[in-house]
């Protein structure tokens, strides 16, 4: 397997765009998550996905973030509009279950500015 | 109290000795337990877990746990410069919906 795999690796858009954030799950995880990683905050969980059905969407920041899973192996993660403080690493992660390993893409840096 | 937590670091061991991680979590009755490595720029990737009390060894890497004191530590053996990274402990929570919640994370320096 590829392994979690999110597009585009990195982003820079102008304050205000609409940013849409891609991700292919490991084939076989029921789980998606989708974080936010930075200096400050470190990593905090935004949403996540039980058998593409949102669970717990309460790190979403705000109502300019939405995600969407329409199907087991594709999520996005659209910010609009976006603002130069969304700036950071965003992963998506897929897991088989509850308390089990979750393994990560390879994020998408993104730059508001 | 945040529900797992880490000393940021940076913790700064010479080459050869060894490292010492540490990370406490608030929720009883977590089941399992998993660190995490990240090197600058890169991704989170799993290098342990451990569901169980006491200790569980794989290469220079041990990871260990005691329920009681709610608290789980890694040990590298033999540090390299390699292993300079940072080191994210992740925890299930059950008042979480059971999802792993992750600690700020310690970075650690191994100086040649």
């Amino acid at each position: 397997d590829a392994g979690v795999i999110q597009s585009p690796r990195h982003e820079v858009t102008e304050m205000g765009q609409e940013v849409t954030l891609r991700c292919k799950p490991i084939s076989g995880h029921d789980y998606l998550f989708w974080y936010r990683q930075t200096m400050m905050r470190g990593l905090e969980l935004l949403i996540y996905f039980n058998n593409n059905v949102p669970i717990d969407d309460s790190g979403m920041p705000e109502d300019r973030f939405s995600a969407k899973m329409p199907n087991a192996s594709f999520s996005t993660l659209k910010i609009q509009p976006s603002e130069p403080r969304d700036s950071a690493v965003y992963f998506c992660a897929s897991s088989r279950g509850p308390g089990t390993e979750a393994f990560f893409g390879q994020g998408t840096r993104l730059t508001v500015v | 109290q945040k529900e797992v937590e880490q000393n940021s670091g940076p913790l700064s061991v010479p080459e050869g000795a060894i490292a010492s991680l540490n990370c406490t979590y608030s929720d009883r009755g977590s089941q399992s337990f998993f660190w995490y490595r990240q090197y600058s720029g890169k991704s989170p990737e799993l290098i342990m877990f451990i569901y169980s009390n006491g200790d569980k060894e794989d290469g220079r890497f041990t990871a260990q746990l005691n329920k009681a004191s709610q608290y789980v530590s890694l040990l590298i053996r033999d540090s390299q410069p390699s292993d300079s990274a940072t080191y994210l402990c992740a925890v299930n929570i059950l008042n979480a919906g059971n999802m792993l919640t992750f600690g700020g994370g310690t970075r650690l320096m191994v100086k040649p």
